[in-house]
Parts: C-alpha cells; sequence; structure tokens
C-alpha cells in the first residue's frame, strides 16, 4: 500500500512569495503531523490534525503558518509572505491515532528554499 | 536547555561493533520515538516506546521512565545502519533531539 506522500518534493521560491505544501496521509489514518527540519538539526513540531481539526498548532511559529485539512485526509501547509528563515525540510506524517499505541509514518518531505 | 539531549552527537563504528546511543529528557512523556534518517532526508519510525524495552531484529530500544532515559542499541552494525537516528517524546507536544550521526565501516 501508498505510505505518506507530499508533493512538491522541492519547492524554489522567493522571499515574499506564498507557498502551499501538500501532504497525503495513508489512508484511514486520522492523525496528521507537520514538522520542519532545518539543516542541521532535528525535526522540530508545526502542528497535528486529529481528524478535521487541529488539535494542537502549538508549533507553528507565527501568524504566517497555516495548515488545513478540510476533509480529514489530505493536509496542506501554506506559509505567506515567505522569509528566507523558512528554507527547511517540511516533513509529514500520519499515523491511526493520536494514542501512545500508534506509530507516526514519515512522508519523505518538501525541501523549501526560500531565496 | 533543550527538552531532548542525545549523546554521542557523532558516532563512527567498524562493521560489527555493538552500538549505544543515548537519549535523555527533561518533560513528562507519554511516549518516546526513535528514528532513523538517511542521507535525502526519508525518516523511518523504528520504535515508539512507553516504558520496558522493544526488540525488532538487530535494534533493541530500551527506556527507564523514572531516569527520563532511553537507549538504542544496534549488535553486530553493518554500513547499511549509517544514518542519524533521533530520539522523539511526546509530552505537551513533541520534542526532538539533533540526532546521532552513525557512520559503520567496512
Amino acid at each position: 500500500g501508498a505510505g505518506v506522500s507530499q508533493t512538491p518534493s522541492n519547492k524554489v521560491t522567493e522571499k515574499g512569495k506564498y507557498v502551499e505544501l501538500r501532504c497525503d496521509p495513508i489512508s484511514g489514518h486520522t492523525a496528521l503531523y507537520w514538522y520542519r527540519q532545518s539543516l542541521g538539526q532535528g525535526p522540530e513540531f508545526l502542528i497535528y490534525f486529529q481528524g478535521t481539526g487541529a488539535a494542537d498548532d502549538s508549533g507553528l511559529p507565527n501568524d504566517r503558518f497555516f495548515a488545513v485539512r478540510p476533509e480529514g485526509s489530505v493536509s496542506t501547509l501554506k506559509i505567506q509572505r515567505t522569509e528566507r528563515g523558512d528554507s527547511a525540510v517540511y516533513l509529514c506524517a500520519s499515523s491511526l491515532g493520536t494514542s501512545r499505541s500508534n506509530q507516526q509514518f514519515f512522508g519523505p518531505g518538501t525541501r523549501l528554499t526560500v531565496l | 536547555k533543550n527538552e531532548v539531549e542525545q549523546s554521542p552527537q557523532n558516532l563512527t563504528a567498524q562493521e560489527g561493533e555493538f552500538i549505544t546511543i543515548n537519549c535523555s529528557y527533561s518533560v513528562g512523556i507519554s511516549a518516546l520515538h526513535w528514528l532513523q534518517q538517511h542521507p535525502g532526508g526519508g525518516i523511518v519510525s523504528l520504535f515508539m516506546l512507553s516504558s520496558g524495552k522493544k526488540k525488532h531484529g538487530r535494534l533493541i530500544a530500551t527506556i527507564n521512565i523514572q531516569e527520563k532515559h532511553s537507549s538504542l542499541h544496534i549488535t553486530a552494525s553493518h554500513p547499511r545502519d549509517s544514518a542519524v537516528y533521533i530520539c522523539a517524546v511526546r509530552g505537551n507536544q513533541f520534542y526532538f533531539g539533533t540526532g546521532t550521526s552513525l557512520t559503520v565501516i567496512p
């Protein structure tokens, strides 16, 4: 079966532009997580969804970042007025639920470069 | 101070050696994850632990909740084990260590 997929795999944009990053979780997984990983760092939590709602968005760095999951499957991470510091790999993961027994499966990531 | 600390940051081993990577955390958690990240960025979840010990092939993960410490062991290491190993914990939110870069030399 298909794993978590993310598109695009690479995105280069200019400072100030708007970008959208997409995550397709594993079918049937109700929990979806967004992380970002800057060069040489471990992943950093951004937000997670249980179903359609954002259960925890405390990791979003500021109000330029927003994520949606309108039908409880595909999620889009939206970044407005991009800054060079937003350059990172954005990782998505999904799991069956959010209980301690649910393992997360990671997508390949989207490498965002802001020039 | 980071909520999750890993040691060592870098590790080079000869093929066949027994390897231990350590993770200490400072927050209350409901689960701890060990992740493997290969060059190119793909992340694979190796273990999720809330107590005790788990084993999968040559990999063993242990956790001591009282001491807030976990270890990942690799027995009979192989060059294909070369990767970054990341410890992550789930407390009020998710916290990640900065990873241990392992290189296994043939």
